[in-house]
């Protein structure tokens, strides 16, 4: 379990501001993902690097925007273009070669619009 | 890209039953195949995983099937436990040579004592 950490566990916002998720992992990972859980379904793919200073776009990255200045760090932001945020947000990593798929996951941000 | 489906989406049994959980997939190259288990509030956690060039694996009472001609794989639990009471989510890579995952829409399992 240990050396994927995301802070802050619970977020509450007021619409119409940006947030901004942290995501740090100690595994020296090469990839590094942000999923979107909402209750009662699946996980979704927000945005995913492979390598610092590159990233993807996932199924929903709208209204979501990331950054990957260093290996060990992929903050997600939430802005206020995202038209509903609330939800569970997870942080994952993977190491290269063929272990890559393997996904290690976060403890989670769970994320409340008032 | 992959496109995952999972079923049933909701599973209970009596302790000590089996549970079988079933994914399809398709992308005829995927070549990966891993099953998370997730607690309530809990991130998830690789539980079994396996490769396009073994047909089952197994780890104590947790086995996985992959039929590749079907597209589908199967995720084996024996003697079921409470502690197995969780969601279930399969997944396969979101596209060929790329490390995302195309996940399922998850299985809760009710494990009743």
């Amino acid at each position: 379990d240990g050396g994927i950490t995301q802070s802050p566990k619970y977020l509450f916002r007021k619409e119409g501001q940006n947030v901004t998720l942290s995501c740090e992992q100690n595994l020296n990972h090469d990839a590094m993902y942000w999923y979107r859980q909402d209750p009662g379904q699946g996980l979704r793919l927000i945005y995913y690097s492979q390598i610092v200073n590159d990233f993807q776009k996932g199924d929903i990255a709208e209204g979501y925007s990331v950054s990957r200045e260093k290996k060990e760090s992929f903050p997600l932001t939430v802005t206020s273009a995202q038209k509903n945020p609330t939800a569970f947000y997870l942080c994952a990593s993977s190491p290269a070669g063929l272990a890559g798929n393997e996904q290690f996951f976060g403890p989670g941000t769970r994320l409340t619009v008032l | 890209g992959e496109n995952v489906e999972q079923h049933p989406s909701t599973l209970s049994v009596q302790e000590g039953d089996s549970a079988v959980i079933k994914c399809t997939y398709s992308d005829s190259a995927s070549n990966y195949f891993p099953w998370y288990k997730q607690e309530l509030g809990k991130r998830p956690q690789l539980i079994i995983d396996i490769r396009s060039n073994v047909g089952e694996k197994k780890d104590q009472r947790i086995a996985v099937t992959l039929n590749k001609t079907a597209k589908h794989f199967s995720l084996h639990i024996t003697e079921t436990q409470p502690e197995d009471s969780a969601v279930y989510f399969c997944a396969a890579p979101m596209d060929t040579g790329r490390r995302a995952l195309t996940f399922g829409s998850g299985t809760r399992l009710q494990v009743q004592p």
